[in-house]
């Protein structure tokens, strides 16, 4: 089946840096979301792509169907970037699936 | 603007005993309409999607149903619960097939004892 391959499963930045977290797909799909999990489990949306690139504050990030990789870049890393953060693709039958997650702390 | 409920937040239920978990979307008609399970220390795991109202499609196999009564309304039950099926339960929408842009509910966490 289709898989998503999220790295790293772990990441820890000092604040002000950044990087990159990133998900392979082992088949083409036609959409991809970035989630931050909340406190209490739930994922909120930070991106959604179809194709090419978005940015939104610090946080920016792109898709590539064709070559079945997608990129989320964190840059000037604050405190409360701290979380675990999620991909999740769809493919062309319209079934999401999700990364393992990486859980990002930000240190002073 | 489109808001998603969840209910009940929390629950703490004996093995074999019934569930109904429920999940109301206002402010979007004919939206699609997901359930998903974590298992703790597990990938969330589609289970359930419904495109419309009485039609639900079942993408994983565990011992659980769904139903969508309404437009608006899609629930997850089985009638006796199984200690595997403790975790974490998340409803999702999105606009229709062709725009998979999710939102996702705040969740359930289930404990079976």
């Amino acid at each position: 089946g289709d898989q998503v391959e999220q790295s790293p499963s772990a990441l820890s930045l000092h604040e002000g840096t950044g990087s990159a977290l990133r998900c392979n797909f082992t088949t083409t799909m036609r959409a991809v979301q970035w989630f931050r999990k909340n406190s209490r489990g739930s994922l909120i949306n930070l991106f959604y792509l179809a194709s090419g690139t978005k940015e939104n504050g610090r946080l920016k990030s792109a898709f590539d169907s064709k070559e079945r990789y997608s990129t989320l870049h964190i840059r000037d890393a604050q405190l409360e970037d701290s979380g675990t953060y999620f991909c999740a693709a769809e493919n062309m039958g319209y079934k999401l699936t999700f990364g393992t997650g990486t859980s990002l702390l930000v240190d002073p | 603007a489109q808001t998603i409920h969840q209910w009940p937040v929390a629950e703490i239920k004996a093995v074999g005993s019934p569930l109904s978990l429920g999940c109301t979307i206002k402010g979007k008609s004919s939206p699609n309409l997901y359930w998903y399970w974590q298992a703790t220390g597990g990938t969330l795991q589609q289970l359930f999607y419904s495109i419309t109202v009485g039609q639900v499609e079942s993408v994983v196999q565990l011992n659980l149903s769904a139903s969508r009564p309404k437009d608006d309304q899609f629930i997850l039950s089985t009638e006796k619960l199984l200690l595997s099926h403790s975790g974490f339960y998340l409803c999702a929408w999105s606009p229709d097939r062709g725009n998979s842009d999710y939102t996702f509910g705040s969740g359930t966490r289930l404990l079976v004892i």
